[in-house]
């Protein structure tokens, strides 16, 4: 039963235009978000993270939005560039409670020159 | 600088050997993780650990084993691989959920 959903496997988008991520999630007692963004050969990285008691993060090019009711989030990044091309991973944990972050399967960027 | 590191960064072994995987960080962190990665299923935890003395299962730990005796080494011991564990590995530390976790580089484990 997957609680974290990637549900776009993969993802092409121009340079300079704006990229979307989307993810669901199912438990409702998750109550921190985050994303990681991830390039062959090396490990996840920490990328932007939301609370659920705010329903928009921004850090530079990326932002982050939660739709509690609607159990979804998605990542913008704006405007996209080349080195944005990487598998992005949407991760969820309850915060509170300090368990372990459940990741989605993750969503392969591809920017296009 | 403080990092995370995992060892080997490739391996191949054989179908019932028994094989360790290191991971090493000098962050100081508490706690402390390994995923497994494939495709389709992304990231799935196997075992993680809060502090020393602490071990817990995740979702896919049938088959693997930790220990934690010190602040910081989590190794993982696959106790007779199997084909099936034919995977990406990467070892995560995180001090604080806030923050997120730090991970390794990871180590690409062949069972044949």
């Amino acid at each position: 039963d997957q609680q974290v959903k990637q549900n776009s496997p993969s993802l092409s988008v121009q340079e300079g235009r704006i990229s979307i991520l989307n993810c669901d999630y199912t438990n409702s007692m998750f109550d921190y978000f985050l994303w990681y963004k991830k390039y062959p050969a090396e490990g996840p990285t920490f990328l932007i993270s939301i609370s659920s008691i705010k329903d928009k993060n921004e850090d530079g090019r990326f932002t982050v939005f939660l739709n509690k009711s609607a159990k979804h989030l998605s990542l913008h990044i704006v405007p996209s560039q080349p080195g944005d091309s990487a598998v992005y991973f949407c991760a969820a944990s309850t915060y509170s409670g300090n368990t372990p972050l459940v990741f989605g399967k993750g969503t392969r960027l591809s920017v296009i020159a | 600088d403080a990092e995370i590191t995992q060892s080997p960064r490739h391996k191949i072994t054989e179908t019932g050997r028994q094989v360790t995987l290191a991971c090493h960080q000098t962050w100081n962190h508490n706690n402390m993780f390994w995923y497994r990665q494939d495709l389709g299923h992304g990231l799935r935890l196997i075992h993680y650990s809060y502090g020393v003395q602490d071990t817990n299962k995740g979702e896919v730990s049938d088959g693997y084993s930790v220990s934690r005796s010190n602040t910081e080494d989590l190794p993982l011991t696959l106790e007779s691989a199997a084909s099936s564990q034919t995977s990406v590995y990467f070892c995560a530390s995180s001090d604080s959920q806030l923050y997120g976790y730090t991970f390794g580089s990871g180590t690409r484990l062949t069972v044949v």
